[in-house]
């Protein structure tokens, strides 16, 4: 059965330092891959999906990058964090359609 | 531009009675539609999903659809305490790279 793994689950950064939040996805190959955030009260914000190795599209411009280094992997990195970037953020895969979540890192910006 | 839209609620019900919650989408193109229940703090899992007009039955749960009047409800049955979460609707265009249009959710209570 198919399963993801997002790490870690809480996470406190102060402003400025990096980021780097992983997710991987198994039992499954060549999965649409996604990256959300979710602020306090708000909805769903698409980030980031990938379609492949290497493939990323971005959905909203911001401090922000992904990376698609192996098929089943997917990484969210930002060189310096703002107070902006605080929020639950959720790493998805879909083959068709329907999207399973991970369990999400909520990130708080100090 | 493509969107759903959901009442945001709060959705108060009694224990045991039927939780309608309703969604409209803009996308004429849109093919399947998901139902996915976030619990407060945790990531949101999937429901039911639906792509042909009518009722799909899973349990205590039944999802419709019109695509006509280009509308989803999510009917909940015998609501239980447990029930109470937010709801989040999805639309899903094969076209639109594979991405789903999120409602931003209505929030369910379901009272003892």
């Amino acid at each position: 059965s198919q399963t993801i793994h997002q790490w870690p689950a809480t996470l406190v950064q102060p402003v400025g330092s990096p980021l780097s939040l992983e997710c991987t996805v198994e039992g499954t190959s060549n999965p649409n891959l996604y990256w959300y955030r979710q602020a306090a009260g708000r909805g769903l914000q698409l980030l980031f999906y990938s379609v492949g190795i290497g493939q990323i599209s971005s959905e909203v411009p911001q401090n922000l990058s992904a990376s698609r280094p192996q098929d089943r992997q997917f990484i969210l990195s930002s060189k310096k964090l703002l107070l902006s970037d605080s929020g639950f953020y959720l790493c998805a895969w879909s083959l068709q359609g329907g999207y399973t979540f991970g369990s999400g890192t909520r990130l708080t910006v100090v | 531009q493509k969107e759903v839209e959901q009442n945001s609620g709060p959705l108060s019900v009694p224990e045991g009675a039927i939780a309608s919650l309703n969604c409209t989408y803009s996308d004429r193109g849109s093919q399947s539609f998901f139902w996915y229940r976030q619990y407060s703090g945790k990531s949101p899992e999937l429901i039911m999903f639906i792509y042909s007009n009518g009722d799909k039955e899973d349990g205590r749960f039944t999802a419709q659809l019109n695509k006509a009047s280009q509308y989803v409800s999510l009917l909940i049955r015998d609501s239980q305490p447990s029930d109470s979460a937010t709801y989040l609707c999805a639309a899903y265009n094969a076209g639109n790279n594979r991405k789903l249009i999120w409602g931003l959710g209505t929030s369910l209570a379901v009272n003892p």
